[in-house]
Order: structure tokens, then C-alpha cells, then sequence
């Protein structure tokens, strides 16, 4: 079974700058998590997808990051205009069903310049 | 307070012997409890679920529910050096009539391990 993909691994841009992320969960997985991991922390949520529908995203800056996921498979998170702050790693997940344990990518470590 | 709380660490252990994670939360309503494993630079792999009170095992692993007093624990036997990682508790609420709202897990710390050849 093909595990969680995201892309790119890293990306460097400079702080007002845009950026996006892309994320293929695991087949047949309804559930799709974006988190924010800052260095020493542990994972935060940022929007939670039940199939293309938006669960949860009490915790996603709103002003500045913005998440889709078209047709209930992939999805994108962007950020525009990015600060010195979003420097963390996003990682995406997936879950079968409600509640079942969470799959994750390997990640995009964002570093803003 | 934090909804979820990990000793930071690092928690040192010679190897072979037994590593004991702890992990308390604060929402008496959790009802899924999760174990992951994150090497450095690496994204979070899950090791452990628990539902009920009381132990589970699962190779050198065992985690251990205590909901009237709000812990969870992780215990691994005979650890070895490659079980130096940091260890994420996450919990989750009991949905409610939006059985997918439920599934969100809180995160807590994590407790870095240190195994010692």
C-alpha cells in the first residue's frame, strides 16, 4: 500500500512570498489532515478534510493560509503572504475511518528567509 | 494548562533496559489515545492505539490507559539504540454527532529517548 505523498520536501522562499504544497493521501482514505510542526514541538492541526469537505479549521490562519482538496482526493495548502513564523514543517495525513489512527507523509520543510 | 503533556526529556536509558514514557491530558472526554515514534528530520510513525483501560502489548511495546486518572503511558522493553527517537502522544475526543469532528487528535510535546550502548 503506497503511503501518504506530499511535495516538495523543502522549499526556501523569503518572507511576503507565496507558497504551496501538495498532498496525495492514501488510497481510500476519506480523511486528510494538514498540521504545522515548529522544531520541538509537537504536530498542530491546521484543517481537516472529511472527502472534500472542510471539518475543522479552527486553527488555520485564515488571513494568510488557505487549503482545497478538489474531487476528495488531493489537496494543496498555500500561504500568501508567508512570515518569518511559518518557518515549520507541514505535514500531511490521512485516516481510513472515525476514529482510526492517522498516516503521515514525509513532510515540506519550509524555511522563510 | 496544556491539553496534552509529555516531559520533554531527554529520557536516558542503557541499552536493554526498559524506557517509561508518560503522558497526561486534560479533556475527560478522550476516548483514543496514540503512540507515535519521530526520528530526527523524519515525519511521525505510529507505534501504539489504545481505546480501553488497561495494557496493551505489541512486541516490546506496551501501552497502558489509565482514564480515571487522565495518563497514558508507553513502555518499551529491552530498548535498543534505535529506538532513540522522540515519542508524540496524541489524543483524540469522542465524536459526537458529527462522527468525523471527532477524529482530532492533540499532540502533545513529545519526550526525546536517549538509548545508551
Amino acid at each position: 500500500e503506497a503511503g501518504v505523498a506530499q511535495s516538495p520536501r523543502y522549499k526556501i522562499i523569503e518572507k511576503r512570498q507565496s507558497v504551496a504544497f501538495w498532498c496525495n493521501p492514501i488510497s481510500g482514505h476519506a480523511t486528510l489532515y494538514w498540521y504545522q510542526q515548529i522544531l520541538g514541538q509537537g504536530p498542530k492541526l491546521l484543517i481537516q478534510f472529511q472527502n472534500n469537505g472542510v471539518v475543522d479549521d479552527s486553527q488555520l490562519p485564515k488571513d494568510r493560509f488557505s487549503a482545497e482538496r478538489l474531487k476528495g482526493v488531493d489537496s494543496t495548502l498555500k500561504i500568501q503572504p508567508a512570515k518569518l513564523e511559518d518557518s515549520a514543517v507541514y505535514l500531511c495525513a490521512s485516516s481510513l475511518d472515525v476514529p482510526a489512527p492517522q498516516h503521515f507523509g514525509d513532510g515540506t520543510r519550509l524555511s522563510i528567509l | 494548562q496544556k491539553e496534552v503533556e509529555q516531559n520533554s526529556g531527554p529520557l536516558s536509558v542503557p541499552e536493554g533496559a526498559i524506557a517509561s514514557l508518560n503522558c497526561t491530558y486534560s479533556d475527560r472526554g478522550s476516548q483514543s489515545f496514540f503512540w507515535y515514534r519521530q526520528y530526527s528530520g523524519k515525519s511521525p510513525e505510529l507505534i501504539m492505539f489504545i481505546y480501553s483501560n488497561g495494557d496493551k502489548e505489541d512486541g516490546r511495546f506496551t501501552a497502558q490507559l489509565n482514564k480515571a486518572s487522565q495518563y497514558v503511558s508507553l513502555l518499551i522493553r529491552d530498548s535498543q539504540p534505535s529506538d532513540s527517537a522522540t515519542y508524540l502522544c496524541a489524543v483524540n475526543i469522542k465524536p459526537g454527532l458529527d462522527q468525523a469532528a471527532g477524529n482530532k487528535l492533540t499532540f502533545g510535546g513529545g519526550t526525546r529517548v536517549l538509548v545508551k550502548p
